[in-house]
């Protein structure tokens, strides 16, 4: 079955820079890239998707980018500010309804003012 | 909208006892998760049930089982619940259909302590 690796699981970065999370699948056959934003108390939300007929799709200040051959994609978000933090999360995923889906460990993301 | 609904959001229960926790959704989808949340390992699915009347196994569901009682509901129960079963338990649902099957919707997580 699928497998994800998430990294780093902490990460720190100061207010306006930009900050990267990596992600690892195992399935070849996984065809959809969701990542999810909790934030403290709540239910994880999806804040972007990638589907791999295309290697990289932007959302203002947050992108993702992936590369099939390596089985790995990534999610970018630049200018960081201070309500981006909160724990991420990368899945992976046959496009279909039936499908399971499987997450990563988690990113514990903090924004240094 | 109401979204994703669970019950409780709080419970302790002491080891061996049974409990079930609820979960209902008004957004008219067709697939519905449950997962666990423990600190360091992510979310974890439990079981899941992509359509009305079926149910299948996830990554860890040793301990647990579900039933989906119709369209909109979808319960986990615990038969005998064990220390290793604390964790935060989140419903999830998805709308399934050939277009559009992509985003999952989390209701707001049920915290349950055994001790």
């Amino acid at each position: 079955g699928e497998n994800v690796e998430q990294h780093p699981s902490t990460l720190s970065v100061q207010e306006g820079d930009s900050a990267v999370i990596k992600c690892t699948y195992s399935d070849s056959a996984s065809n959809y890239f969701p990542w999810y934003k909790q934030e403290l108390g709540k239910g994880p939300q999806l804040i972007i998707d990638i589907r791999s007929n295309v290697g990289e799709k932007k959302d203002q200040r947050i992108a993702v980018t992936l590369n099939k051959t390596a089985k790995h994609f990534s999610l970018h978000i630049t200018e960081t500010q201070p309500e981006d933090s909160a724990v991420y999360f990368c899945a992976a995923t046959r496009y279909s309804s039936a499908s399971k889906i499987i997450f990563g460990s988690g990113t514990r993301l903090s924004i240094r003012p | 909208n109401a979204g994703v609904t669970q019950t409780p959001k709080f419970q302790v229960l002491k080891t061996g006892q049974s409990m079930t926790l609820q979960c209902a959704q008004d957004m008219n989808h067709n697939s519905m998760y449950w997962y666990r949340q423990d600190p360091g390992m992510g979310l974890r699915l439990i079981y899941y049930s992509a359509s009305e009347g079926t149910t299948d196994k996830g990554e860890v569901p040793n301990g647990y089982n579900v039933s989906r009682l119709n369209k909109r509901e979808f319960s986990l129960r615990l038969e005998s619940a064990a220390p290793s079963q604390t964790s935060v338990y989140f419903c999830a649902s998805r709308k399934g259909l050939a277009r559009n099957t992509g985003e999952l919707f989390f209701g707001e997580g049920s915290r349950l302590t055994v001790l």
